[in-house]
């Protein structure tokens, strides 16, 4: 079973410019998350969504960061404009919804930001 | 919200010996806490997890002990071995699982071989 499947795995870009993420979660998973992990730190909720509807995006900078999940399947994440502040990896995880079910989490996407 | 603290930052054991990993959590209403291991360059992957109506639990050489009254849990691997060293992460959750997961800081174990 393929597992979650993220892309590009390292970006680089100036500040000021746009980026974008993509995650395409386990088959069949409803649930799909995406989190950001700063160096030495956990990894920290953005944004959750239950098929196609963000149920928990309360932690996503709203002004500059955006996400979709338009047919309840592959997830986009996006940043514009990025800033320095936001050197980071960005975890997308999916799970089925079920009680007690694991978090898959795929590789990452680590953003450099100069 | 839940805040979860986690403790040792570094640890460093000889193989073969014990390793320890301590969290404490402050939502009373957290009924599910996973342990994730993370290598370099990987995402999270869960090792083990308690449910809130469980005391303890064993899986091979992991174990996860949970007490609820003091609000804190703590993962146990007994002869510890080189592949056993990356950085080891506690989770809290409510609802089951199916909300966000709120992490430690992280423990980066070392076996000394």
């Amino acid at each position: 079973e393929a597992g979650v499947v993220q892309s590009p795995r390292y970006k680089i870009i100036e500040k000021k410019q746009p980026v974008a993420f993509w995650c395409n979660p386990i088959s069949g998973h409803n649930t799909l998350y995406w989190y950001l992990q700063n160096l030495g730190q956990g990894p920290e909720l953005l944004i959750r969504y239950e098929n196609e509807e963000a149920v928990d995006d309360s932690q996503l900078p709203k002004d500059r960061f955006s996400a979709e999940r338009l047919k309840g399947v592959d997830s986009t994440l996006k940043i514009q404009p990025a800033e320095l502040g936001d050197s980071a990896v960005y975890l997308c995880a999916s799970s089925t919804g079920l009680a007690y079910n694991e978090q898959f989490f795929g590789p990452g996407t680590r953003l450099t930001v100069l | 919200g839940e805040n979860v603290e986690q403790h040792p930052s570094t640890l460093s054991v000889q193989e073969g010996d014990s390793a320890v990993i301590k969290c404490t959590y402050s939502d009373s209403a957290s009924n599910y806490f996973p342990w994730y291991k993370q290598e370099l360059g990987k995402g999270p992957q869960l090792i083990i997890d308690i449910r809130s109506n469980v005391g303890e639990k064993k899986d091979q050489r992991i174990a996860v002990t949970l007490n609820k009254t003091a609000k804190h849990f703590s993962l146990h691997i007994t002869e510890t071995q080189p592949e056993d060293s990356a950085v080891y992460f506690c989770a809290a959750t409510t609802n089951f699982g199916n909300e966000k997961l709120t992490f430690g800081t992280g423990t980066r174990l070392t076996i000394i071989p």
